[in-house]
């Protein structure tokens, strides 16, 4: 099992320029996040699916937007990116919510640095 | 809303040292979770505790979940330089996982 896979691994961008940055698991997670890291500011949840076909809005959500179409599949999109999205961003899925369900599998992150 | 804050933010030890991290939320926890990340890695999930007053250890490192169930600590005895990276507490109530800031830790050999 691969686990958590992310796509790509780093990306330079120019403001104003859009992108989409991939998550998939094999693990067959209900649950998939979208985190963004900062230095000094641990791990800010930006949305989160509780299911296919579902979203729902986290900590920091301004000027992003996701997509789970598939289960295993949960897309982050920057429709016009700027230097304050530059991040590290880390995707994550587990079984569940509840108690011995929560544990966070958690990708290899995505360096993204905009210009 | 709901916070989750942990202190230290840096911390250096000598190698050998003991070393802790206190995790401290603002509600009543349903479980907390520890995490670690080496440098330029993702995130580990280490444990989970869930009772009130509950002890777990893994080797060196001892995890306490506090009686109110809003503060938590991870302690790990005669640190080793494999323990080098940032480590992270997550508090979940309501269905929600709230991220502390985490601790970095650094060696000294």
């Amino acid at each position: 099992n691969a686990g958590v896979t992310q796509t790509p691994k780093f990306r330079v961008l120019k403001t104003g320029q859009s992108m989409t940055l991939l998550c998939a698991q094999d693990m067959n997670h209900e649950y998939m996040y979208w985190y963004r890291q900062d230095p000094g500011m641990g791990l800010r949840l930006i949305h989160y699916s509780v299911g296919e076909g579902t979203t729902a809005k986290g900590e920091v959500p301004d000027g992003y937007n996701v997509s789970r179409l598939k289960k295993q599949n949960f897309l982050l999109g920057l429709e016009s990116a700027a230097p304050s999205q530059t991040s590290v961003y880390f995707c994550a899925s587990s079984y569940g919510q509840r108690e011995l369900d929560n544990e966070q599998f958690f990708g290899p992150g995505t360096r993204l640095t905009v210009l | 809303g709901q916070q989750v804050m942990q202190i230290p933010q840096y911390q250096h030890v000598q190698e050998g040292e003991d070393f802790t991290t206190y995790c401290n939320s603002s509600t009543t926890l349903s479980n907390i979770q520890w995490y670690k990340q080496r440098p330029g890695g993702h995130p580990v999930f280490l444990i989970q505790l869930v009772k009130s007053g509950e002890v777990k250890k893994q080797k060196r490192l001892t995890f306490q979940f506090g009686e109110a169930k809003k503060n938590s600590s991870l302690h790990i005895t005669a640190t080793q330089t494999t323990d080098v990276g940032t480590y992270f507490c997550a508090g979940s109530r309501d269905d929600k996982i709230i991220f502390g800031k985490g601790t970095r830790l650094h060696i000294l050999p």
